[in-house]
């Protein structure tokens, strides 16, 4: 029969444009964040963290934003190019040493 | 620093043959993780080290995987037997709470296929 994967929600925007990718967590225990980027035929790549003390965090030309009374968690990302086409992760983290992905978001940027 | 390396980097063989996958994580890192990547499933944690001694395999799928960390800066994730639905990438990732922070860092991957 025909294998059923992961549906994975994708964001196309243009080259230029911000792109807000979302992620919805599920422990309110989890004090750690981290978003990862994967692009086609590699590891998953650190990108930026947040703990669960802070709100926003801001990197370059990404941002993460914690929601932590509706367990959300956002990336954004100014002035998208064409080589930020991955797939991008979110991971949190309960307990000591175990993250927990979700199951990811694909980006595709159009020049 | 190299970063985490992984070997091979790909490797196709036939069911029933046994399977080793390497890895040898960035240097002065405590933790060392082997996860595994489908399209089913996404990424699952099978199994963490941390000075070495396995902390949690809850997530090994069966008796057919075992891994090992026989010192600081080496280990591996055996499937003996294999069987074609262990096709997947496996990845090797590690962490120094000291050194970065708690932030995991991994290896480029090793993609499996049994056929």
């Amino acid at each position: 029969g025909e294998s059923v994967g992961l549906h994975l929600p994708t964001l196309s925007v243009q080259e230029g444009d911000n792109s807000i990718i979302n992620c919805a967590y599920s422990n309110s225990a989890s004090d750690y964040f981290i978003w990862y980027k994967q692009e086609s035929g590699k590891g998953p790549q650190f990108i930026i963290d947040i703990r669960s003390n802070m709100d926003k965090r801001q990197g370059q030309r990404v941002t993460v934003l914690l929601n932590k009374t509706v367990k959300h968690l956002s990336l954004q990302i100014a002035a998208t190019q064409p080589g930020d086409s991955a797939v991008y992760f979110c991971a949190e983290k309960s307990g000591f040493q175990k993250l927990v992905f979700g199951t990811g978001t694909r980006l595709l940027v159009s020049p | 620093d190299a970063g985490v390396i992984q070997s091979p980097r790909h490797e196709v063989t036939e069911m029933g043959q046994e399977v080793t996958l390497r890895c040898k994580p960035i240097s002065g890192h405590d933790y060392l993780f082997w996860y595994r990547q489908t399209m089913m499933r996404g990424l699952e944690l099978l199994i963490y080290f941390n000075n070495n001694v396995p902390i949690d395999d809850s997530g090994m799928p069966e008796d057919r995987f075992s891994a090992k960390m026989p010192n600081a800066s080496f280990s591996t994730l055996k499937i003996q037997p294999s069987e074609p639905r262990d096709s997947a990438v496996y990845f090797c990732a590690s962490d120094g709470t000291g050194v970065s922070g708690n932030t995991i860092y991994f290896g480029e991957g090793s993609w499996l296929t049994v056929v």
